[in-house]
């Protein structure tokens, strides 16, 4: 079955660049999206369609994709930017949707 | 306003059978490309996709449990079902409703608050 690898864990300093990616055979077929889960709560979606962002996302937060992965940038990482992220999408004939395992970033 | 709330047992034994409702609320399942699916978490690990009906009755299902799930409209036009049929300790998890948007390859935009269900004897 398909699947999505993200790296486990990303740290920055508060103020650095946070970049998480998510590699994927069918990521040059089908768009990537990403989640933002802190604890406790239900996931909220940070960028859609690879790159766009929705209206209630801060600007810091972008989103690219190349090739067989995609990659979630947060410039200038706030200390409020600590969660989990997830990248989520398609296989390559869009039957059914994937998450990946999740990154959990740190910032201190 | 978009809004999902999901409902059913917290405790499930082993080899039972699961059956989740979704009630949701800010728009209609009959309209295209809208589907609504389901979610889970086990403690402390990822997100997990199950499975999604869309607007137009298709369906689908995770390749691995396919065999044990089942969504369905439900009785009223603003209700999902999902079953889960021999349930294990393993589907120990937070089952989260969403809305989902775009069709087959679309993405989730909204998210119910999630319902904790446990299996154990």
């Amino acid at each position: 079955s398909y699947e999505l690898t993200q790296p486990p864990s990303v740290s920055v300093s508060p103020g650095q660049t946070a970049r998480i990616t998510c590699s994927g055979d069918a990521l040059p077929k089908r768009f990537a999206y990403w989640y933002q889960q802190k604890s406790g709560q239900a996931p909220v979606l940070v960028i859609y369609e690879d790159t766009r962002r929705p209206s209630d996302i801060p600007e810091r937060f972008s989103g690219s994709s190349s090739g067989t992965m995609a990659t979630l940038t947060i410039n200038g990482a706030q200390v409020e930017d600590e969660a989990d992220y997830y990248c989520y999408s398609a296989d390559s004939s869009a039957y059914y949707s994937v998450f990946g395992g999740g990154t959990k970033l740190t910032v201190l | 306003q978009i809004t999902l709330k999901e409902s059913g047992p917290t405790l499930v034994k082993p080899t039972q059978t699961l059956t989740l409702t979704c009630s949701f609320s800010g728009f209609s399942l009959s309209t295209g490309s809208v589907g609504v699916g389901w979610i889970r978490q086990p403690p402390g690990k990822a997100l997990e996709w199950l499975g999604v009906i869309y607007w137009n009755n298709d369906k689908r299902y995770r390749p691995s449990l396919n065999s044990r799930l089942t969504v369905t409209r439900g009785t009223s036009n603003n209700q999902v079902v999902l079953t889960m049929t021999n349930m294990d300790p393993v589907d120990t998890a937070t089952y989260y409703c969403v809305h989902t948007i775009g069709g087959t390859g679309g993405y989730i935009d909204y998210w119910g608050q999630g319902t904790l269900v446990t299996v154990s004897s």
